[in-house]
């Protein structure tokens, strides 16, 4: 079945580190996904990793990949006021057309 | 350039009216989708345009209809609208059916 999950919210102190996980279902999804949406903005990608990495790092952004437990995490170092958004974690599921399923998206809240 | 751009930002119609949202992207990607985002959820596949044929339809009601004039542009078009349809639509695209998708900005529709 189709099911991708993340935890709702999630507070952090500028210049933390923050940690934002997701689980999915579908052990045949090809890419994973991270896209950030600010308020009333359209959703950015910010990094992916293909199903056969375990690890990705693209500046302050690390993505850690654990197929057996299908789980995914996003890590942001640095935290920054301005990452403040709404984080989604998608899988694209391989025999549906590039469909992606997102989980219910981690409300990322930076205080100074 | 990773630029989806959709016409308008805000539509607000009524119940009877017919109006029509644009997407265009010039990438060169062949695959183009349109999503449905309503406010605090993730966004919800509606239709896949692969190759400028639509090749998934997400058992959306024949009230959206959507349409793909060449392979850089998608429209939406909509008719006979219900106040519950209001939400933000998105289109993105992708190089192939199983690549990275990126998003536009969304059309904020409200339908009154």
């Amino acid at each position: 079945g189709e099911d991708v999950e993340q935890s709702l919210f999630l507070s952090v102190r500028e210049g933390d580190s923050s940690v934002i996980n997701c689980t999915y279902t579908d052990s045949s999804s090809t890419y994973l996904y991270w896209y950030k949406q600010e308020p009333g903005a359209g959703l950015q990608l910010l990094t992916y990793i293909f199903s056969n990495m375990d690890m990705k790092q693209d500046q302050r952004l690390t993505v850690l990949l654990n197929k057996k437990d299908k789980h995914l995490s996003l890590r942001i170092a640095d935290t920054q006021t301005g990452d403040s958004a709404i984080y989604f974690c998608a899988e694209s599921m391989r025999n549906q057309g590039g469909k992606l399923i997102f989980g219910q998206g981690t409300e990322l809240s930076v205080k100074p | 350039d990773t630029e989806v751009t959709q016409t308008p930002k805000h539509l607000v119609m009524g119940m009877t009216n017919k109006k029509s949202l644009k997407c265009e992207q010039h990438m060169g990607h062949r695959a183009m989708y349109w999503y449905k985002q309503k406010a605090k959820k993730p966004p919800e596949l509606m239709f896949v345009y692969s190759y400028e044929k639509l090749s998934i339809n997400e058992s959306v009601p024949s009230r959206f209809s959507p349409e793909c004039p060449n392979s850089s542009l998608l429209n939406l078009h909509l008719h006979a609208l219900q106040p519950e349809d209001s939400a933000l639509y998105l289109c993105a695209s992708s190089e192939g059916r199983n690549t990275e998708a990126f998003f536009g900005q969304g059309t904020r529709l409200t339908v009154v």
